[in-house]
């Protein structure tokens, strides 16, 4: 069984300030997914990221797949309330031709004004 | 474009009780997961379903099952519904196999 540990699990910030959440795993993904997510929403795709080294940004979002394609990491810049929510990564299981997903446990992000 | 849409919203059953869920993929995309979401256990799959078949399946009970139709657009149902099936699901879509996938809003069942 593929598992993903996502870090930290919560995060409390001010506004301005920079957070980096850490997503490992001891498996190798065909890809892993970023997403975001409301309360009583489902969750939204942030990005993709496929090969392995590859670096993403989006705007003041920074995500990074680590060489080996077991790892990810998702940097925010000067942080803004807007940007409060339920992060959560999820590695594409290569057997299964990348169809199933593994999330981790998600990161509860809080940004203060 | 419209989005994944997934049908009812909300639903409360009682245990014992059997329940069917709706998922209508992103126009065009012929893949579709879905997924149960608890806050002990995050998000987990349950099936995908690719050109009317099922081509993975997650770790739950035989009383979860689903089916895919020719316009991609795919049910769920549980049967014999228990306390622990509290949950929201959530259904998602891809264009291919392996592509990423676009999540619904899902359908928050409440067992009673």
């Amino acid at each position: 069984t593929q598992l993903l540990e996502q870090s930290p699990q919560f995060l409390s910030i001010q506004e301005g300030e920079n957070l980096t959440v850490y997503c490992n795993s001891s498996s190798v993904f065909s890809s892993l997914q970023w997403y975001r997510q409301e309360p009583g929403e489902g969750p939204v795709l942030l990005v993709t990221v496929v090969t392995g080294g590859e670096v993403k940004k989006l705007k003041r979002l920074t995500f990074q797949f680590g060489d080996a394609r077991k790892d990810s990491s998702l940097h925010i810049t000067a942080a803004q309330p807007g940007d409060t929510g339920l992060y959560l990564c999820a590695g594409a299981d290569k057997e299964t031709s990348g169809s199933r997903l593994t999330f981790g446990e998600g990161t509860q992000l809080t940004v203060n004004p | 474009k419209a989005g994944v849409t997934q049908t009812p919203r909300y639903l409360i059953k009682t245990r014992g009780q059997q329940v069917t869920l709706s998922c209508s993929p992103i126009s065009g995309h012929r893949s579709v997961s879905w997924y149960q979401q608890t806050p002990g256990q995050g998000l987990q799959f349950l099936f995908e379903y690719f050109s009317e078949t099922q081509r993975n399946k997650g770790n739950f009970p035989g009383r979860f099952s689903g089916r895919q139709f020719s316009n991609s657009r795919s049910e769920m149902n549980v049967s014999t519904l228990e306390l622990g099936d509290s949950a929201l699901y959530l259904c998602a879509s891809s264009l291919l196999r392996g592509r990423a996938q676009y999540f619904g809003p899902g359908t928050r069942l409440t067992v009673l």
